[in-house]
């Protein structure tokens, strides 16, 4: 069984609509809960970081943790065409522990 | 300021023959890692340096492998030799020494594999 586990998409949605993403996790060991986005040819880039259970809110992105289900989310609201990429979830054990887990990822296409 | 760099942004090779990729962190970043993602896979934890010291090489598929940090700034990571399932992307990321934790990862734009 894989440490993490995402929806594998890919995705593809109307511009305005909410994109919903998913990651479940098996190792309760996981305290620190990431969301990285990946454009074609580059690198992730950092999207949101949460501890422990909770929700986090930022600007059109809100990222959800229940740590009693091992399930983590991430919404996008007002999608636009450029958020269409690939979102990874990554999750560590430690703080100052950047050695992550990884999903396998989500590819998400936001159509005008 | 420059991000993580990376070099070849791809390399086709054969199969036994030597790979070697370079990255160069962001400067001032002590903590450098190595991924790797191979075709239809998560993205895996190879190893991790602070400064020229390996921390953690618990990712490292076998002794193929040989990552190295000399002087602790740029890295390289050669495959030797390189076989076909070593075929995938070379991502190298650096991440500041800070007391709280962030999260965040710089990845480069990673070093593609093809080994044939």
């Amino acid at each position: 069984q894989k440490e993490v586990e995402q929806d594998p998409g890919p995705l593809s949605v109307p511009e305005g609509a909410i994109v919903s993403l998913n990651c479940t996790y098996s190792n309760s060991a996981f305290q620190y809960f990431m969301w990285y986005r990946q454009y074609s040819r580059k690198g992730p880039e950092l999207l949101m970081y949460t501890y422990s259970s909770g929700n986090k809110e930022d600007g059109r992105f809100t990222a959800q943790v229940d740590k009693s289900s091992k399930y983590i989310s991430l919404f996008i609201r007002d999608s636009q065409p450029s958020d269409s990429a690939t979102y990874l979830c990554a999750m560590s054990r430690r703080s100052n522990d950047y050695k992550l887990s990884f999903g396998a990822g989500t590819t998400v296409t936001v159509r005008a | 300021e420059a991000g993580v760099t990376q070099f070849p942004s791809h390399s086709v090779i054969e199969k036994g023959q030597t790979v070697t990729l370079r990255c160069d962190p962001i400067s001032g970043h002590d903590n450098l890692y190595w991924y790797r993602r191979v075709m239809g896979k998560e993205i895996k934890f190879l190893l991790h340096f602070v400064k020229e010291s390996k921390q953690d090489e618990s990712g490292m598929p076998n002794n193929r492998f040989l990552a190295e940090r000399t002087g602790g700034t740029y890295s390289t990571l050669k495959v030797q030799p390189a076989e076909l399932e070593d075929s995938g992307v070379y991502f190298c990321a650096s991440s500041q020494d800070k007391n709280s934790f962030t999260g965040e990862l710089f990845f480069g734009e990673g070093s593609r594999l093809t080994v044939l």
